[in-house]
């Protein structure tokens, strides 16, 4: 089975800019959420979707924003970027129902200049 | 303050010998997962507990969760090398497959 993919693996952006990161869910898993991790910090939880609904958020502003496609794979998209969302970005997906965990892939990390 | 605490936050062990992470909750868990992490990568999974009182084993690793759902222990018997990482317990706080996580333990193994 294929694991859980993301690209690009690293990106540099400039202070007001936009950026869309993907994700590419393991096979038959139908609901990703999205996470970011500050150095040294663990992940936070910035939104959850499943069948193509978001389906919870995190403690994150209106400027960061989702989608899930039909084939379950995501996008988190980032307008208005600040020097503070430079972070590595987590994506996981998982099968929804009990005594299923959470798949993560190997991340995107954004610096912000 | 942390929602969920680990300890301690950095670990460095002789190899072969016994460690343990502590992860403690103010507030019952539905779930806890324990995952591990190297510098900058992705999270591995290591085991997810859902029962009080339950204990997991796998190969070297075990992990336990108290009866009340709020605390788990992560320990690793005779340490090795390739055990050295980021150590990050979450919890499903909800049932909705929303984690939280600890700041993680750093673990270095000294050959």
């Amino acid at each position: 089975e294929t694991g859980v993919t993301q690209s690009p693996t690293h990106l540099i952006k400039t202070r007001g800019q936009q950026v869309t990161l993907r994700c590419s869910s393991q096979s038959g898993h139908n609901t990703v959420s999205w996470y970011q991790q500050a150095l040294g910090q663990g992940p936070q939880f910035i939104f959850q979707y499943y069948r193509e609904e978001e389906n919870g958020r995190g403690n994150f502003p209106p400027r960061f924003s989702g989608l899930q496609f039909p084939n379950y794979s995501s996008e988190l998209n980032v307008n208005a970027l600040e020097l503070d969302d430079s972070a590595l970005y987590l994506c996981a997906s998982s099968f929804s129902g009990p005594n299923y965990h959470y798949t993560f892939g190997s991340g995107t990390r954004l610096t912000v200049v | 303050s942390q929602e969920l605490e680990q300890s301690p936050q950095s670990l460095i062990v002789q190899e072969g010998k016994n460690l343990t992470i502590n992860c403690t909750s103010s507030k019952t868990l539905y779930g806890l997962y324990w995952y591990k992490q190297k510098y900058g990568e992705g999270l591995i999974f290591l085991m997810m507990l859902q029962k009080g009182g339950e204990e997991k084993s796998h190969e070297k690793i075990t992990a336990k969760l108290d009866e009340k759902k709020q605390q788990s222990s992560l320990h690793i018997t005779a340490s090795q090398p390739s055990h050295a990482g980021i150590y990050l317990c979450g919890a499903d706080r909800s049932n909705t497959g929303k984690l939280i996580f600890g700041q993680g333990t750093t673990l270095q193994v000294k050959p």
